[in-house]
Parts: C-alpha cells; structure tokens; sequence
C-alpha cells in the first residue's frame, strides 16, 4: 500500500491564481480530510468528509473548496490564493474520525 | 473557544531519561485523545490514543495518562532516544468529530 499521497510536494502561486492539491489514499478509508500547519503551530482543520458524496466545513473553510467523487480521493481546491494562505497541507485518512489517522507528506505552499 | 493546548513549548532531555509532555484541554465533551509525533518535514505521526473511559494507557516505551477532573493530558516517554527528537501534539476529537490539534511542544534528546 501507497498509503496517502500528495502532490504536489512544492508550489508557489502568485495572488489570485487557483490550484488543486491532490490527496489519494489506498487504503479504502472513509474519513477523509484537509489541515493546514502554519510554522510553529498545530494542525487547523480545513475540511472533511466521511465517504464520498459527504464533504463538510472544519475550523478554517474559507478561501477552500472539496470534493470526494471517490473513496480514494479528496482533492482540495484553492479559489483565489490570497498570502494568507501560504502553509504546509497535510491531508489525512482512516476508517473513521476515532480511529488512527494517516498523514500525508504534505504540500508546501507559498503564495505571493 | 474550547481549544486543546500546551505547557511547554520546548522540552530538552538527556538521552537515557524519560520525558513527559503535557497537554491542558477545555472541553470536557472530548471523549478520544491522541498523540501524534512530527518529524522535521514530515506528516504528524500516530503515537497513542486514550478515550475517555480510561486514565492510563501504555504502548512501548510510552504511556498517556488522562486525567479528566483537571483536564489534562500527558505522554510519557520512558528512556528517551536522539529518534525521540520532534515535535509532540495532543489532539481531541469533539462531539463534531472534529479533530482539533494543541500548539505542540518541541523534544530535543542531548545525547
């Protein structure tokens, strides 16, 4: 098993521009979801869904879109990146939120 | 807001020692709690959890303690190693299934 993959590992986007950041995982997980880790500081969750068709806000929504489409993926949208959303985004799975959780390796973004 | 949070920023400890990192929460609704370690550069890793019928729970090498009458949490790691050395969260599941991270608190192993 892959486990949970992300790509891109890097990216750097000027104001305004839009990006996917792609989460898969192989591990026929349910739970899925998205956290931001700004340096210094732990992980805000930014959305998750529970199966696919389900999508739902965590602590930090705005400026974010999801889908899940499909168990494997849940990719997270970036509508207009703003500096502010310069962080690491890990993406993570498991069979439910009470179970152990899986990470990514992360994403590292930088907006300017 | 309820939030998870940390005492200690940074903890140095000898190798050889046992370490203990605490964890204060606020929200006595939480009924799972977990540790995640996180390398540099890495993703957080799961460590171990506790829910909150019990008080002490023990893997190897560490062991979490639950104390809910002052809502705190803590992680023991007993003879600490340099591949010791991250960054330790606790984390809570809320009744949203939410799971919410503390600040986390740097662990530096002097060999």
């Amino acid at each position: 098993n892959a486990g949970v993959t992300q790509t891109p590992k890097f990216q750097v986007l000027k104001t305004g521009q839009s990006m996917t950041l792609q989460c898969a995982q192989d591990m026929n997980h349910e739970y899925m979801s998205w956290y931001r880790q700004d340096p210094g500081m732990g992980l805000r969750l930014i959305h998750y869904s529970v199966g696919a068709g389900i999508t739902d806000q965590g602590e930090v929504p705005n400026g974010y879109n999801v889908s899940r489409s499909t168990t494997e993926d849940f990719p997270l949208r970036l509508l207009s990146a703003a500096p502010s959303q310069t962080s690491v985004y890990f993406c993570a799975s498991s069979y439910a939120p009470t179970y152990e959780q899986y990470f990514g390796p992360g994403t590292r973004l930088t907006v300017t | 807001g309820e939030s998870v949070g940390l005492h200690l920023p940074t903890l140095s400890v000898q190798e050889g020692d046992n370490s203990i990192i605490n964890c204060a929460y606020s929200n006595s609704a939480s009924d799972y709690f977990i540790w995640y370690k996180q390398e540099s550069g890495k993703g957080p890793q799961f460590i171990i959890d506790i829910r909150s019928n019990m008080d002490k729970r023990q893997g190897q090498r560490v062991t979490v303690l639950l104390n809910k009458t002052v809502k705190h949490l803590s992680l023991q790691i007993a003879a600490t190693q340099p591949g010791d050395s991250a960054v330790y969260f606790c984390a809570e599941i809320n009744a949203g299934n939410m799971l919410t991270f503390g600040g986390g608190t740097r662990l530096m192993v002097k060999p």
